[in-house]
C-alpha cells in the first residue's frame, strides 16, 4: 500500500516569490492536514481538507493557503516568501480525520532566500 | 485550550537501557485522542499509537509499552531495552473528539550510544 507522497523534496526559493507543495494521499483517504515545522515553533497545523472543503485551519495569515481535488489529492501554496517561512512542509493522511490515525509523508523542505 | 507538554528536550541512554518518555496533555474536553509519533533524520512522522480518552488501559507492543492515566492527565511512552535504531525525536499529540488538528508537543531526542 503506498504511502503519503509530497513533491517536491527540496525546494530554494527567494523572498517575495510564491511556491505549490503537492500532497497524495493514502489512497481512500479523505482527509488531508498540513503542518509546518520549525525549530522555534515546533510542529503547527495549518490547516485539514475533507472531500475538497476546507475543514480547519490553523492561526497562520493569509499568504497560505491550500486546495484540495476530487481524487483526494492537496496543494498547498504559500504566496509572497518571507524569510521565515523557511521550514519543513508536512503532509499528514488520514480516513476521515476527527481522531483517525494520521500518517505524513516525508514532508518538502522549504528554504527562502 | 487544548496544550501538549513533553518536558524532557533530550535524552542520552546507552543500548540495552529502558527510556521512558513523558507527556503531560491539557484539555476541556471528555473525548479526545492521544498520540505518539516517531520522527528519524529523514523527517517523516511515524505513528506509533492512538488511544481515545475512554481506555486508559496500558498497552504493549514489542519493546514499546504506553502508560495512559487520565487522573494525572500523563500519556507515558516506555522503551524497553533501548537500541541504536530508537534514536530519533518523539512527539506525543492530542486531538479533539471531532477535530482535525493534531498538538504537538515540543518533542523529545532520543539518543541511543552502543
Amino acid at each position: 500500500k503506498a504511502g503519503v507522497t509530497q513533491t517536491p523534496r527540496y525546494l530554494i526559493k527567494t523572498r517575495g516569490q510564491q511556491v505549490t507543495l503537492s500532497c497524495s494521499p493514502i489512497s481512500g483517504h479523505r482527509s488531508v492536514s498540513w503542518y509546518q515545522q520549525t525549530p522555534g515553533q515546533g510542529l503547527q497545523f495549518l490547516f485539514e481538507y475533507f472531500s475538497e472543503t476546507q475543514r480547519n485551519k490553523g492561526n497562520f495569515p493569509g499568504r497560505f493557503s491550500g486546495r484540495q481535488f476530487s481524487n483526494s489529492r492537496s496543494e498547498m501554496n504559500v504566496s509572497t516568501l518571507e524569510l521565515g517561512d523557511s521550514a519543513l512542509y508536512l503532509c499528514a493522511s488520514s480516513r476521515t480525520g476527527g481522531g483517525t490515525e494520521a500518517f505524513f509523508g516525508q514532508g518538502t523542505r522549504l528554504t527562502v532566500v | 485550550a487544548q496544550k501538549v507538554t513533553q518536558a524532557q528536550t533530550e535524552i542520552s541512554v546507552v543500548e540495552k537501557e529502558d527510556v521512558t518518555l513523558d507527556c503531560v496533555y491539557e484539555t476541556r474536553d471528555t473525548t479526545y485522542y492521544l498520540f505518539w509519533y516517531k520522527q528519524p533524520p529523514s523527517g517523516e512522522l511515524v505513528f506509533l499509537i492512538r488511544r481515545n480518552s475512554f481506555d486508559e488501559q496500558n498497552e504493549i507492543s514489542g519493546r514499546y509499552s504506553w502508560n495512559f492515566q487520565k487522573s494525572t492527565s500523563s500519556f507515558n511512552f516506555t522503551i524497553t531495552a533501548s537500541q541504536v535504531v530508537d534514536s530519533a525525536v518523539y512527539f506525543c499529540a492530542l486531538s479533539e473528539a471531532w477535530g482535525t488538528a493534531l498538538i504537538f508537543g515540543k518533542g523529545t531526542t532520543l539518543s541511543v550510544s552502543s
